[in-house]
């Protein structure tokens, strides 16, 4: 069964530092988003994407995050300058046709120290 | 804004035992999702509801989309320990977004 994958599983950074997290969607999926769920809380919403930009975005995804399809597997989340607070469970996700039906991937665990 | 009060928080039950959950909300929902979560992993998706009244089974799952549309209930039936985790409900507000937004949770344990 297809299913979404996220590279690195687990990621520590100095504060400051840039991040970047790999999602490899469902193959024939067309619909990307990006969410986090900071340890013990519920999940979030930071950014959709659709057809090469930026769909919806939340008041989280502020100018420190940006996302890519740099080609046609990957879709990437940069967080420029991470903060103390970046740390979390980052989860993509993806869906086809069917836009309701998001399915996730395992998440990137972000630690920033 | 958009919230989904999910109830209830926790449940510690006996193996076998019936599961019942249920997120309510203010606003209208055009779908509603309901996700497992085990820990340090991705939400999987259990069941998808897409209109009012529609009631849906997977297994021994059983959920259901309010008719008002701001609500949505799941049920476990004759539970097993592989049926612990965190069950998240998660809707597409009315409002077109395609974000989902999510419940807090509920957490479940079973005693065997």
């Amino acid at each position: 069964e297809p299913e979404v994958t996220q590279t690195p599983s687990h990621q520590v950074t100095q504060m400051g530092q840039e991040v970047i997290l790999r999602c490899v969607p469902i193959s024939n999926h067309l619909y990307f988003y990006w969410y986090r769920q900071i340890l013990g809380q519920k999940v979030e919403f930071l950014v959709s994407f659709y057809n090469n930009e930026i769909s919806e975005k939340s008041e989280i995804f502020d100018d420190q995050f940006s996302v890519e399809r740099p080609d046609g597997s990957n879709f990437t989340l940069k967080i420029r300058s991470t903060k103390l607070e970046d740390s979390a469970m980052y989860f993509c996700a993806s869906t086809g046709r069917r836009q309701e039906t998001q399915y996730f991937g395992p998440g990137t665990r972000l630690l920033v120290l | 804004g958009q919230q989904l009060n999910q109830s209830p928080q926790s449940m510690f039950i006996q193996e076998g035992e019936d599961v019942s959950m249920n997120c309510t909300s203010s606003s209208i929902f055009n779908t509603w999702l309901w996700y497992k979560q085990d820990p340090g992993e991705g939400p999987v998706l259990l069941i998808a509801l897409y209109k009012a009244g529609e009631l849906t089974s997977n297994g021994r799952l059983t959920a259901q989309f309010g008719i008002t549309r701001k609500d949505s209930f799941l049920n476990i039936s004759a539970s097993i320990p592989s049926d612990v985790g965190i069950y998240f409900c998660a809707g597409h507000p009315s409002s077109g977004a395609q974000k989902l937004v999510f419940g807090q949770g509920t957490r479940l344990t079973i005693n065997p």
